[in-house]
Formats: C-alpha cells, structure tokens, sequence
C-alpha cells in the first residue's frame, strides 16, 4: 500500500518556465512534509519542507503548496534552470510526540531543457 | 563538517552470499536510518539505530539487520543474497531520533548477480 504517491515518473520542462511536481498521500495522520532532490551517484538532498498548519512555504525559487483537504502537495520550482534536472522526492510523516517517521514517493525525474 | 559517508559506494555479489555496508554518520548526530532505493519504488524505510538501539524497522526480511556502535557509526548486513536485493542502498543521519530532516550520504550500490 503506497502511502506517499508521485504519479508522473518524469517531467520535462522549458528553462525559465515553472516546473510542478505533485505529490498525493492517504493517510491523514501525516502531518509534516519535506521535498528531497537527488543527482545521479548522489544521495537526496534536502529541499523545503511544510508543517499542515500551514498550506504554502516558500523558500527562492521554491513553493511547496499543501491542499489538507484534498491530501495533495506540490512544488513549484519558478523559474526552471537546467541544473535543476534530477530526481525529486516527497515525504510524510505524522507527528508523534515531537518526532518524525518518514514515508517517501517514487519519485519524479525532472529534465529542464535548455 | 563532513558529510554522511558510505562505504563501499559500489559492490558486486552474487546470489547467497552476504554482504555487509557501513555509514558513518555527521559528527555529534546520533541517529542512523537505512533506506532500500530501488526503481519504481522509491525509498523503502529499512531501519533507524539511535545510541545504539533499534528504534524502528520497516518491513523487511530478517535477511537484512543492523547494528550501530558506540561512536554512531553503523552497519547493514544483508544475508542469503538474492537478485532483488540489488539496490542503492542510503544511510541518512539525523541529531536526534526521529527528527524533522534527514541528511544522506551518496549511497552503496550493491549488485547481486
């Protein structure tokens, strides 16, 4: 049973449009979000992360939006540079007693043409 | 400060054998999780070791344990290997147990042949 959905396997984006990047959870104990980007032969890096009291964080060219009640995320990568093409990962997790256990997504694989 | 680092980065086994993967975690952080990277998969949650304690475990077969030392490095074994354990393997490093962000080390990648 996958929790943590992406369903679009890969992205192809124009350099200097927006890139969104979505993301579809079912279980609504999950209450805190994070983005991770990889680079071949790298480990996940960290990117941006939202807490469900909130519904946008925003963070340069980054905005993760969250839709609670649709149980939907998004990032928003404005505007898109060739070095952003990897793969990127969403995350949740509910809060238990002030700590974290993380389910992540398939992932999506961006590639910014320039 | 140096960064989560995984040893060996790439190894090749064959079916039944063992392996054994280590991760050195950031200075001063105490928690280390194990992650099974595969494709279409995405990240599979192995194991977290905090103060050398087994916190959480995801679901996988016994085949695959962990231990951490005393200075919270930490190692994965993967026993009876078996051609679907071919996989990038990540160790990820936190301050404390379960906390908000996880930092990775570029991964082992084992194949099993």
């Amino acid at each position: 049973d996958q929790q943590v959905k992406q369903n679009s396997p890969s992205l192809s984006v124009q350099e200097g449009r927006i890139s969104i990047l979505n993301c579809d959870y079912t279980n609504s104990m999950f209450d805190y979000f994070l983005w991770y980007k990889k680079y071949p032969a790298e480990g996940p890096t960290f990117l941006i992360s939202i807490s469900s009291i909130k519904d946008k964080n925003e963070d340069g060219r980054f905005t993760v939006f969250l839709n609670k009640s649709a149980k939907h995320l998004s990032l928003h990568i404005v505007p898109s540079q060739p070095g952003d093409s990897a793969v990127y990962f969403c995350a949740a997790s509910p809060t238990t007693s002030g700590t974290y256990k993380y389910i992540f997504g398939t992932g999506t694989r961006l590639k910014v043409l320039a | 400060k140096a960064g989560v680092t995984q040893t060996p980065r790439y190894l090749i086994k064959t079916r039944g054998q063992q392996v054994t993967l280590s991760c050195s975690p950031i200075s001063g952080h105490r928690s280390v999780s194990w992650y099974q990277q595969t494709p279409g998969q995405g990240l599979q949650f192995l194991f977290e070791y905090f103060s050398e304690t087994q916190r959480n475990k995801g679901n996988f077969p016994g085949r695959f344990s962990g231990r951490q030392f005393s200075n919270s490095r930490s190692e994965m074994n993967v026993s009876t290997l078996e051609l679907g354990d071919s996989a990038l393997y990540l160790c990820a490093s936190s301050s404390k147990s379960g906390a908000n962000v996880l930092t990775f080390g570029a991964g082992s990648r084992l194949t099993v042949l």
